[in-house]
């Protein structure tokens, strides 16, 4: 399964733009790749997931580049409830029946 | 639609004795995973069941071992505790589609 590297922490004030990038130099053909936040003492929630391009839904965009090498979670208007831990995982297929390979995440703190 | 529900939510054992954790995934989902979660190690994929079969398992020891019923509640069972046992343990449903619904957890505490 393809490794990811993700930033450990970030900081953001409420109500600006938080962009994650995920880098995952050996993605395969047929990975997906999908982000989880998880807020502490809880479970893991599913966010977002693409193969290419662009996807937005009603939380997050994703951003894919062409070469799938590296993608971007952008959270708009971040405020102080978006404070949790994201994590980007590769090699999830769109079937559900793969095991989710989660690595350390990105610790997210927004400030007032 | 009630989410997932695992219990206990908390459980405090002592080394050498042995635990069953319970999860009862959303209705008519027919995938459920468990995963542990600890500080050191994140979280780690321990086995997935679907329609009382265990379709997928992680790197963990004999001691670690689950089931799923016919209505897919499942459970897992930890034998034989160890300190290092000590975590998070979480239960996800699935549809098959590539939304897994997690559940609150049970803090296992193993004195």
């Amino acid at each position: 399964l393809a490794k990811t590297t993700q930033p450990i922490s970030m900081d953001s004030y409420e109500g600006q733009e938080v962009n994650i990038t995920c880098s995952h130099n050996n993605i395969a053909t047929n990975d997906y790749i999908t982000w989880y936040q998880q807020f502490p003492s809880q479970g893991p929630r599913f966010i977002i997931q693409g193969y290419k391009t662009k996807v937005t839904n009603e939380v997050a965009s994703l951003f894919i580049p062409a070469d799938r090498k590296s993608s971007t979670l952008s959270l708009p208007r971040v405020s102080l409830s978006d404070t949790a831990v994201y994590y980007c995982l590769v090699g999830v297929s769109n079937s559900g029946n793969t095991p989710l390979v989660f690595g350390k995440g990105t610790r997210l703190s927004v400030i007032a | 639609k009630a989410g997932v529900t695992q219990t206990p939510r908390y459980l405090i054992k002592t080394r050498g004795q042995q635990v069953t954790l319970s999860c009862s995934p959303i209705s008519g989902h027919r995938s459920v995973s468990w995963y542990q979660q600890t500080p050191g190690q994140g979280l780690q994929f321990l086995f997935e069941y679907f329609s009382e079969t265990q379709r997928n398992k992680g790197n963990f020891p004999g001691r670690f071992s689950g089931r799923q019923f016919s209505n897919s509640r499942s459970e897992m069972n930890v034998s034989t505790l160890e300190l290092g046992d000590s975590a998070l343990y979480l239960c996800a449903s699935s549809l098959g589609v590539p939304e897994q619904f997690f559940g609150p957890g049970t803090r296992l505490t193993v004195l």
